[in-house]
């Protein structure tokens, strides 16, 4: 079975320093990677994802995420935070068991950027 | 940019009432989900549905649950007798043929009293 873990509930960070959003996976086949963000009642918004290809992918942003094989994780990055990024940030693999397409996801992380 | 809308944006019912949450999918997409999350925590799968038949239902999609796609446009998840630990914010998502990621409307927040 597939699943994701996202082992910080929260990550403090100030505005203009580098951040980090840690997330590791688990899958028995392709490993599809996602980032998503949420703001206070919103809905879930796509970042970022690997399918194939660099180990680095760029989305929306200016987030980076660094997809690591061999300590099966799929961290998100930013080089200088922004107040505006606090949010919270879901980390997702998609399921390949059923083939539906469907994603599942990690707990969350609160990212808490201070002025 | 197109966007998967979702009506009510809030609903308030009575345990045991039958609640209609819709969902109107990007227009070209062809996978459909339900997701809950409960108090901003995790997301978590309900149903998903394709080629006008669900595809994969968890555990918490039991009897009580029902999607539909009356239209072509609207996809709708019914609970018919809403319990107090349905609630929840609803997500509706779509996705795209031949691509992975999915795309989440705005969410319907459900109380049940």
């Amino acid at each position: 079975a597939q699943s994701v873990a996202q082992p910080e509930d929260q990550v403090n960070v100030a505005e203009g320093n580098p951040l980090t959003v840690k997330c590791t996976y688990s899958v028995s086949g392709n490993p599809y990677l996602f980032w998503y963000v949420q703001y206070p009642n919103r809905g879930l918004q796509f970042l970022l994802k690997y399918i194939t290809g660099d180990n680095l992918v760029k989305g929306s942003y200016g987030f980076e995420a660094e997809f690591n094989k061999s300590q099966t994780s799929f961290h998100l990055k930013k080089p200088s935070a922004l107040v505006s990024d606090s949010a919270l940030y879901f980390c997702a693999v998609r399921d390949w068991g059923g083939n539906t397409g469907k994603l599942i996801f990690g707990q969350g992380t609160t990212l808490q950027v201070k002025p | 940019e197109p966007e998967v809308t979702q009506t009510p944006s809030h609903q308030v019912t009575q345990m045991g009432q039958e609640v209609i949450l819709r969902c109107v999918p990007i227009s070209n997409h062809l996978y459909f989900y339900w997701y809950r999350q409960i108090l901003g925590q995790k997301v978590e799968f309900l149903v998903s549905f394709y080629n006008n038949e669900i595809s994969e239902k968890s555990e918490i999609f039991d009897d009580q649950f029902s999607v539909e796609r009356p239209d072509g446009s609207n996809f709708t998840l019914k609970i018919r007798s809403t319990k107090l630990e349905d609630s929840a914010m609803y997500f509706c998502a779509s996705r795209l043929a031949g691509t992975g990621e999915l795309f989440f409307g705005e969410g319907s927040r459900l109380t049940v009293l």
